[in-house]
Parts: structure tokens; sequence; C-alpha cells
């Protein structure tokens, strides 16, 4: 099992370009989330999306939109990049059963850079 | 709404000493509560986690921490560091019930030092 993976792994763009960030995971968990991580910040959840065919805003969506193509898949899109999302950036997955908390998976992170 | 507070940015430590980062939470309703750590250029992995019952929990290679709701807090212990822990540690709060939205500490580095 490769759990979480994440690409591209590094990502350099200038102001307004575009791009996807794909995240796939092979362990048929309902939950998938997106998280930035910046210092001093920790991490914050921009998307969640609960199951599939659902998607839901977290702490910080602004500037990105979502796309959950099937269980597996969970991309993030960054429509006109932007100085201030320079960040690394995280997939996670989880799956939801009642009586308990299921632990987060996290990919490898995506560092982009955008000037 | 839940927050998490990691008192201290960075932790050095001398090799062989015991170390303790510091954790406080708050929320309205019962929590589950974490210690994530992140090696160096990789995603962040469970390090432990408190969910019900002994207030004492542990993980495999030697980290414990204790929660105490009177203080709320979730401090992690270790007896003894060892070169091999050198990461970012995160806290991490979750409510209880329904979907878990989770919410993260700024992170702690600690460094050991030889």
């Amino acid at each position: 099992n490769a759990g979480v993976t994440q690409t591209p792994k590094f990502q350099v763009l200038k102001t307004g370009q575009s791009m996807t960030l794909q995240c796939a995971q092979d362990m048929n968990h309902n939950s998938m989330y997106w998280y930035r991580q910046d210092p001093g910040m920790g991490l914050r959840l921009i998307y969640y999306s609960a199951s599939e065919g659902t998607t839901d805003k977290g702490e910080v969506p602004n500037g990105y939109n979502v796309s959950r193509l099937n269980k597996r898949e969970f991309s993030l899109r960054l429509e006109s990049a932007a100085p201030s999302q320079t960040s690394v950036y995280f997939c996670a997955s989880s799956d939801w059963t009642s009586g308990g908390f299921n632990e987060q998976f996290f990919g490898p992170g995506t560092r982009l850079t955008v000037l | 709404a839940q927050s998490v507070t990691q008192l201290d940015s960075q932790v050095p430590v001398f090799e062989e000493a015991p170390v303790e980062l510091r954790c406080n939470y708050s929320s309205s309703v019962s929590v589950y509560l974490f210690w994530y750590v992140q090696y160096p250029n990789q995603g962040l992995q469970l390090l432990l986690k408190y969910l019900s019952g002994s207030t004492l929990v542990e993980s495999i290679n030697g980290f414990e921490a204790e929660f105490n709701k009177s203080q709320t807090s979730f401090h992690l212990r270790k007896p003894s560091v060892h070169i091999s822990d050198t990461a970012e540690y995160f806290c991490a709060v979750a409510n209880s019930g329904g979907y878990q939205k989770v919410t993260f500490g700024i992170g702690t580095k600690l460094q050991v030092i030889p």
C-alpha cells in the first residue's frame, strides 16, 4: 500500500498562474482533506470531503477549489496563484466509523512557491 | 469552537535528558486529543491519542502524554530522548461527535543535541 500520495512534490508558479495539486489514497477511506502548513501557524484546513460526492470549506478556503473525483482522488486547484499561497500543502485521508476517532493519514506534501 | 495552544515553539534538549512538550486546549464539548510528529520533509504521523479511558497514553517509542481535564492540558513527555527524536511535534484536538474537525497547534520543534 502506498498510503496517501501527492503530486507534484515541488512547484514554482508566477503570480496569476493556475495549477492543480493531486492527491490519491489507496486505503478505501471515505474522508479526505487538504491542509496548508505555514511557519508559526500549524496546519490549517482548506477544504475537506467527508465522503465521495461531498466537499466543504475549511478555515481558509479563499483562492482554492477542490474536486472529489472519486473515492480515491481529491484534487486542489489554485485558479490564480498569489504569493500568499506560498506554503506546504498536505493531503490527508481518514475513515469514519461510529464509536471512535479515526486517524488521519498524511501524504508527503507539496512545496509550492508563488513568485 | 476549539483551540490548541503549544507554549513552546522550540525546545532544545541534550541527548538522554528528559523532555516535556506542553499543550493546552479549549473546547466546549468532549474532545479527543492527539500528538502528531513530523520528521523533516515528511508528512505528519500520529504519535499517540487519547479517546477515553486511562488518562495516561503511551507510544511505541517511549513517549507518553497525560490528559488532565481540570487543567485542560495534554503534555507530551519522554524520560530520555534520542537524536532520532529530533522533529516537530503537533498537538491536536477533535470534537468527539459527528464529523471530527481536527484543530492543530502551531507545533514545537524538538532539537536533540548530541
